[in-house]
């Protein structure tokens, strides 16, 4: 059964600090890993999808790379800002479960003025 | 832009009442989801289903049962609440084709008394 561990569980960080959220997974059969982000009572927001062939996408200020063999993600954010202040989830989507994904429990990020 | 709406943002009922949470996106995606949200625990799957009257089990379906009788909507039913099932509740849709990111509601806040 797939596992998601996202480490650190919390982060506080001044503005315009670049920063480097977590994600390892025990099982590397996956088509993709998927990164959202939730603010307070708010549903998911999808921010990147890293396909199993990939090793890195980027949307803006985002860069998330994957390494499948080694079961790790990284999501990377560049020059911070009070507004990225949410929970980070990471998500790989195992092969064979057909649009299935497996969530971690999150980063909560706090960027402060 | 994908919507994905549910019908109730917050919603208190009563131990043993059948409860209805509804579920609609306007994007034509073949697949739909509903989690469950938990401190602690992180999102999991309840059910999904891949096409209209097609339904899965997820990793908790016991005590939910679900309906999709049109593309756009998909309902969750707790045929008889009980305090455990006092959660955040999230619907989630994609197409039906590999590498699609979950679009996701706003969820709905469901309190058990």
């Amino acid at each position: 059964k797939q596992e998601v561990t996202q480490i650190p569980a919390a982060l506080s960080v001044p503005e315009g600090e670049n920063l480097v959220l977590n994600c390892s997974f025990t099982d590397s059969a996956i088509y993709n890993l998927q990164w959202f982000r939730q603010d307070p009572g708010k549903g998911l927001t999808s921010l990147l999808l890293i396909q199993s062939s990939q090793r890195e996408q980027t949307s803006g200020r985002l860069n998330a790379s994957l390494d499948k063999s080694s079961g790790r993600s990284t999501l990377y954010i560049a020059a911070s800002q009070p507004g990225d202040s949410a929970t980070y989830l990471c998500a790989p989507e195992h092969t064979g479960t057909a649009s299935k994904l497996t969530f971690g429990t999150g980063t909560r990020l706090q960027v402060t003025l | 832009d994908v919507k994905v709406t549910q019908s109730s943002r917050y919603l208190v009922k009563r131990t043993g009442e059948k409860v209805f949470l509804e579920c609609v996106q306007d994007m034509d995606h073949e697949n739909m989801f509903w989690y469950r949200q938990d401190p602690g625990l992180g999102l999991r799957l309840i059910y999904f289903s891949y096409d209209v009257k097609m339904k899965e089990k997820g990793d908790i379906p016991e005590g939910y049962s679900v309906s999709r009788e049109k593309k756009e909507r998909f309902s969750l039913i707790l045929e008889s609440a009980s305090t455990n099932q006092t959660s955040m509740y999230l619907c989630a849709s994609s197409q039906g084709f590999s590498n699609q990111p979950q679009h996701f509601g706003d969820g709905t806040r469901l309190s058990i008394l």
